[in-house]
């Protein structure tokens, strides 16, 4: 089956470096998404993945590992506005995207 | 661009009644999406349409369910009659991604929070 596993929830400091692992089983693949939630809003896109390697945006930095079915998220000088949830989803053959269950981050002064 | 915009953002019905969620993608976007969002089960994809076509239902839950695309810039969800499981965040999200569905950046609303008393 497909699958998507990430962390339910992280705990951060204000100022620190936390990195969210999420770790795929698709049937086939076209891409990996990372995308931002905060409470009570809508999901917006963070960053997209299809080949190996670190792409770097700002504070926000996501690596991908096709042969590891394999993904994290790098957030870097965390601030307080940071706190949300981050939701990975890859993309499978059929360009169907599976979604993980998102991942709470805490961050804490 | 206004982005995606959703009405109602919530709606607060009873078991049994229609309920209607409307959605206006981003101009020129040719897939459109309906997700349903709970604690419980995260994200799951309703229905999705391609140039106002429906390509993908596989994800809706029943007969109650059901949605339309009459032209480019309009779509809604109907639910006839819902029930107390339907409540729930439903998130309409557009994308211009040519000839792939998912391979870029979806626009999501800001949703419509369903409540079936």
């Amino acid at each position: 089956g497909q699958n998507i596993d990430q962390p339910t929830e992280m705990t951060a400091t204000e100022g620190a470096i936390v990195q969210i692992n999420c770790t795929y089983q698709t049937s086939g693949f076209n891409g990996l998404f990372w995308y931002q939630q905060h409470a009570g809003e809508a999901p917006t896109f963070l960053s997209y993945n299809v080949l190996d390697g670190l792409e770097e945006k700002g504070r926000f930095s996501s690596f991908l590992s096709r042969s590891k079915g394999y993904s994290y998220l790098l957030l870097k000088e965390l601030q307080m506005k940071d706190s949300a949830s981050y939701l990975c989803a890859a993309t499978d053959s059929n360009y169907q995207l599976i979604w993980g269950a998102g991942t709470k981050l805490i961050i804490k002064p | 661009d206004a982005g995606v915009i959703q009405s109602p953002r919530h709606e607060v019905t009873e078991m049994g009644q229609e309920v209607t969620l409307r959605c206006k993608p981003i101009s020129g976007h040719d897939y459109l999406f309906w997700y349903r969002q709970t604690m419980m089960r995260g994200l799951e994809l309703l229905i999705y349409f391609n140039n106002n076509v429906p390509i993908d239902d596989s994800g809706m839950p029943e007969d109650r369910f059901s949605a339309k695309m009459p032209n480019a810039s309009f779509s809604t969800l109907k639910i006839q009659p819902s029930e107390p499981r339907d409540s729930a965040v439903y998130f309409c999200a557009s994308s211009g991604s040519g000839r792939d569905p998912n391979t870029g950046e979806l626009f999501f609303g800001e949703g419509s929070r369903l409540t079936v008393l």
